[in-house]
């Protein structure tokens, strides 16, 4: 069965520094999602992106964060300067068409110290 | 906006008794629905979806849940709770327009012994 594949699965930083969140869609996916879920809390859009360009963010996507997909394969999110509050699990999710299932990767647990 | 409730954070119930998990939509127009399952440091699973066609769904592991738009619900149930169905349980909305998944705060199932 397809599967979309995050890596890494975890991932420590120091406050401040760059993290780049990699996500493998499923090969004939073309909407791309990123969400995350602090603990113990609900899951929150950050962005969505179809045809090489964000479609829609939330307040929580701001300059901070970037998405892109610059070799036709990863979707990747980065984010500049991390701060505590950052810490979280962060979903890539992908669709074939709107309106129709998402598949969600394991995630990646980001901790921030 | 798209809003999704979730009534009750924590459910209890004992092995093999009904499980209901309740969730609420806001809009004018039923969008689509889904109910995802996430296991213990695992990402979300689609247990089942709503896309306008029957309003009684049925979904994997023994799980329902029907469409009521007249209740704006979209309620989960299964007859015989078992010890595996022990998760975090996620009631989400996909507007007829737009792309962005809403999800709502999530209910955690408890299977009491």
């Amino acid at each position: 069965e397809p599967e979309v594949t995050q890596t890494p699965s975890h991932q420590v930083t120091q406050m401040g520094q760059e993290v780049i969140l990699r996500c493998v869609p499923i090969s004939n996916h073309l909407y791309f999602y990123w969400y995350r879920q602090i603990l113990g809390q609900k899951v929150e859009f950050l962005v969505s992106f179809y045809n090489n360009e964000i479609s829609e963010k939330s307040e929580i996507f701001d300059d901070q964060f970037s998405v892109e997909r610059p070799d036709g394969s990863n979707f990747t999110l980065k984010i500049r300067s991390t701060k505590l509050e950052d810490s979280a699990m962060y979903f890539c999710a992908t669709l074939r068409k709107v309106n129709t299932e998402a598949f969600f990767g394991q995630g990646t647990r980001l901790t921030v110290v | 906006a798209q809003s999704v409730t979730q009534l009750g954070s924590h459910v209890s119930v004992s092995e093999g008794a009904l499980v209901l998990l309740r969730c609420n939509y806001s809009s004018s127009v039923p969008p689509y629905l889904f109910w995802y399952v996430q296991y213990p440091n695992q990402g979300l699973q689609l247990l089942l979806k709503y896309t306008s066609a029957a309003t009684l769904v049925k979904g994997i592991n023994g799980f329902e849940a029907e469409f009521k738009k007249s209740e704006t619900s979209f309620h989960l149930t299964k007859p015989s709770a078992h010890m595996s169905d022990a998760a975090e349980y996620f009631c989400a909305a996909a507007p007829n327009t737009g792309n962005q998944f809403y999800f709502g705060t999530g209910t955690s199932l408890t299977v009491i012994p």
